[in-house]
Order: structure tokens, then C-alpha cells, then sequence
């Protein structure tokens, strides 16, 4: 069946660091992917998606491609910042069909 | 972007009691929401899609008559957790679609922790 991957946390980093949270995917078909963000005390938000292979999606500073060829959509920021501190969800929906599938999360903390 | 209430954020029941949460869609009108529930260290898995005025649909290994869901209105669903035990000790989480938009625009909410003693 469909399913994400993500890499476990937690993950540390001081501000300005590089960030890259792996996601790998199973999925028949062409998926939509996407990565949510949690922050403390709030529900998920959207923060980028890619709808086909190639497809980069940004916001915020970050940025994920989707790579067919890796079943793979990590999110990677050239420089983090503490406001980036939640947890990271990435996902996968078919066109068809209501249902995400979402990664374990990864909570990422940067320290000044 | 649109806003989704959960409460209560937090529950502590005894086993065998049954327990309440609430989903409100606060600034638009959702007619569809899932619930969906997150064991530690797992993926959110969906547990039912919501759809007001008619029966919700559940996933596959999801019991209907413990899980009882109602979206009695376009901006309240709510699940309850009936004869509560301990293994349903969780994070459940709502989201709501926006009509008229991409089924892919879903707003979460915060969710709910509950714990089963």
C-alpha cells in the first residue's frame, strides 16, 4: 500500500544551518506530495507541495523537488531560523480519493 | 488561511467512560472532515471522512460504534470515543475542506491528546 518515510527526529541546529528532512515514498501512480508544518500548540499547516515529477515546490525559504526516479520529496532551507522550530510532516494524496498519507513527523529544534 | 478549533486540546478519562471532541471549522463552512488519530512515533492515520447531514465513512480496521462520529452542522463535527480503554489513548486530530476548493486544501486542527487510565 501507499506510504511515507521520513527520517526520525529530533533534529538540533543552530540557527543559520542547513536543513534536509529525507522523505521517501510508496505510491502506485502519480501522487501529490507535500510537507505540513506544526508549530507548538497549532493545527498542521501547509507548507509546500509538488504535484509532478520535477516539480519543486518552495515557500518560506524552503524547498522540496519531487524525484520519481528516488521516490523521494526531502525538504531542505539554506539557513534556519528559531521561528522554523515545529515538526514536519510529509505527506502524499492521490488525486483521486480523500486520503493523505503522512510520515511520522520530524521535530526539528534550532537553538540561537 | 481558514481556521480549525479542536477542544478540548486535552482529556483524561477513566476506562470504560465515554469521551467527546469537537472539530469546528471557524471561518468558513466545511462540508467534509476527517479525523485522523496518531499513535507516538507513527504516521496520522485516517480514521473516517465526515460529511454533514450523512453518515461518515470509515476506514478499513476502524470500529463505527466505538468511534461515533457526527457532523451534525457545517461547522461542527464531533467523534466520541465510547467505553473509552486504554489503548485508545491517542492524538486525534480533525481537518476540514474548504468547499469549492482543490481537495487537496485541508485545515488541520490542533488536536486532541487523550489519555485512558
Amino acid at each position: 500500500g501507499d506510504s511515507v518515510t521520513q527520517m526520525e527526529g529530533p533534529v538540533t541546529l543552530s540557527e543559520e544551518a542547513f536543513l534536509t528532512i529525507n522523505c521517501t515514498y510508496t505510491a502506485t501512480g502519480y501522487p501529490s506530495l507535500f510537507w505540513y508544518v506544526q508549530y507548538p500548540g497549532e493545527g498542521l499547516q501547509l507548507l509546500l507541495k509538488a504535484t509532478k515529477a520535477d516539480d519543486k515546490g518552495s515557500n518560506k525559504g524552503f524547498e522540496a523537488t519531487y524525484r520519481k526516479e528516488t521516490t523521494s520529496f526531502h525538504l531542505e532551507k539554506g539557513s534556519v531560523q528559531v521561528s522554523d522550530s515545529a515538526v514536519y510532516f510529509c505527506a502524499l494524496r492521490h488525486i483521486t480519493g480523500n486520503q493523505f498519507y503522512f510520515g511520522t513527523g520530524t521535530s526539528l529544534t534550532v537553538i540561537p | 488561511g481558514a481556521v480549525v478549533s479542536q477542544h478540548p486540546s486535552r482529556v483524561i478519562c477513566k476506562s470504560g467512560t465515554s469521551v467527546k471532541i469537537e472539530c469546528r471549522s471557524l471561518d468558513f463552512q466545511a462540508t467534509t472532515m476527517f479525523w485522523y488519530r496518531q499513535f507516538p512515533k507513527q504516521s496520522l492515520m485516517l480514521m473516517a471522512t465526515s460529511n454533514e447531514g450523512s453518515k461518515a465513512t470509515y476506514e478499513q480496521g476502524v470500529e463505527k460504534d466505538k468511534f461515533l462520529i457526527n457532523h451534525a452542522s457545517l461547522t461542527l463535527s464531533t467523534l466520541t470515543v465510547t467505553s473509552a480503554h486504554p489503548e485508545d489513548s491517542s492524538f486525534y486530530i480533525c481537518s476540514a475542506r474548504v468547499p469549492g476548493r482543490s481537495q487537496e486544501t485541508q485545515y488541520f486542527g490542533p488536536g486532541t491528546r487523550l489519555l485512558v487510565l
